[in-house]
């Protein structure tokens, strides 16, 4: 069965260091998002992209972040300068449809752990 | 911001009970309410995608129902097994597409 995909499943990096989160959407979806878990907390929407711009973004998506489809098949969160409350495990999710009530499917996740 | 909450946080049960919990979620602008089954270092898994008031549907020895008017679902799991131990998450979805999250339950089901 088709799934999400996401590299790498773990990262640590330094505070001010720029990330890259990888995640390899299923290959006919057209909807991607992308959330984001703190430890302890509840999972939190960060950004839907669809046709190459962001659809919606929630209000820590804020200028530190951005997302990019640079091929055919890979979607990236960037987060340019990382905080250490930026520390979390990050969602990669793809559905097929927009609007419908289709599911989300998800990835397993990239722990991010700033230090 | 909207709110969306679990009950309970967490759960015991033996093998062979059954068992249920609640998600309660915003009556209005209501587009569909999402149930996922999350075990620990895996992707969580899409269970159900609710719409209409008084839905119900099930997978197995899994089901959930839906009140919109009141905005909560329920989730039934009858005879739990040792493998549905996991995290269950219910998520509010607007006419906006993104999902709302709630808590989570932690199902813990004792052999």
């Amino acid at each position: 069965e088709p799934e999400v995909t996401q590299t790498p499943s773990h990262q640590v990096t330094q505070m001010g260091q720029e990330v890259i989160l990888r995640c390899v959407p299923i290959s006919n979806h057209l909807y991607f998002y992308w959330y984001r878990q703190i430890l302890g907390q509840k999972v939190e929407f960060l950004v839907s992209f669809y046709n190459n711009e962001i659809s919606e973004k929630s209000e820590i998506f804020d200028d530190q972040f951005s997302v990019e489809r640079p091929d055919g098949s890979n979607f990236t969160l960037k987060i340019r300068s990382t905080k250490l409350e930026d520390s979390a495990m990050y969602f990669c999710a793809s559905r097929i449809q927009w609007g419908s009530q289709s599911e989300q499917y998800f990835g397993p996740g990239t722990r991010l752990t700033v230090t | 911001i909207l709110n969306v909450e679990q009950s309970p946080q967490s759960l015991h049960v033996q093998e062979g009970d059954s068992t249920n919990f609640t998600c309660s979620f915003p009556s209005s602008n209501f587009y569909a309410l999402h149930w996922y089954r999350w075990e620990t270092a895996k992707s969580p898994e899409a269970l159900f995608v609710m719409t209409l008031n008084g839905d119900e549907k099930k997978k197995g020895r899994i089901s959930a129902t839906l009140n919109t008017k009141e905005g909560y679902s329920y989730l039934y799991i009858k005879g739990s097994q040792p493998e549905d131990s996991a995290t269950y998450l219910c998520a509010f979805q607007n006419a906006g597409n993104m999902l709302t999250f709630g808590g989570g339950t932690r199902l813990m089901v004792k052999p």
